[in-house]
């Protein structure tokens, strides 16, 4: 069975400060893909970044940088001097190969950036 | 290029009532899926769709069937509305093979009163 746990519930930043989201999941697969999403609060989903169970490359994109460690199994999303338009709910999933792409989700952190 | 596409976007049904909530997608995805998002429980799979005329259930099912005749077209539908399954809905689509990046559509708002 796949789990995904996203311990933190909700987080409240100052505008430009950094945050970290965690995300911790399970899987007896050896291959396996891993997914972030962001619903902002006009609800549609919106795809930010996917990671193969192979590839540990992390990766840097403008203010978002993403660590994926399969040691500790985890892939962390971090966004660098956070802004207002960031406020929206993120969403960590997982999907293994042999699954024809069906996803678990996490049950999302709400992530709140003050002016 | 539209995407995924979902109507209606909005929708308020009796209980017992029954309805069609329709998906398409123009990416030629060989894979579509139905999810439900509740507050506090994240995105739960309902039922998905490896190409036409196969589907199958997902982590809850009950009280939904759905059909895929076309690649493009995944409709779900609700035969007896209950107050249970007031919730959004998404309808996702996705390549099959080594990218499982799946797409989603705007989203289905559904209150049964």
């Amino acid at each position: 069975a796949q789990k995904v746990t996203q311990a933190q519930t909700e987080i409240s930043v100052v505008e430009k400060e950094d945050v970290t989201l965690d995300c911790v999941y399970e899987t007896r697969d050896t291959t396996y893909y891993l997914f972030w999403y962001k619903q902002p609060p006009s609800g549609e989903l919106v795809f930010l970044i996917r990671r193969n169970s192979f590839d540990e490359q992390n990766e840097i994109s403008g203010r978002y940088s993403w660590n994926f460690q399969k040691s500790t199994s985890s892939f962390n999303f971090t966004i660098t001097a956070s802004q207002v338009v960031d406020s929206a709910v993120y969403f960590c999933a997982l999907s293994a190969l042999w699954a024809n792409s069906k996803l678990t989700f996490g049950k999302g952190i709400t992530l709140s950036v003050r002016p | 290029n539209a995407g995924v596409t979902q109507t209606p976007k909005f929708q308020v049904l009796k209980t017992g009532q029954s309805m069609t909530l329709q998906c398409a997608q123009d990416m030629n995805h060989e894979y579509m899926s139905w999810y439900r998002q509740d507050p506090g429980m994240g995105l739960r799979l309902i039922h998905y769709s490896v190409g036409a005329g196969i589907t199958d259930q997902g982590e809850v099912p009950n009280g939904y069937n759905v059909s895929r005749s076309t690649t493009e077209d995944f409709p779900l539908r609700l035969l007896s509305a209950a107050p249970s399954q007031t919730s959004v809905y998404f309808c996702a689509s996705s390549r099959l093979g080594r990218d499982l990046t799946q797409y989603f559509g705007p989203g289905t708002r559904l209150t049964v009163l």
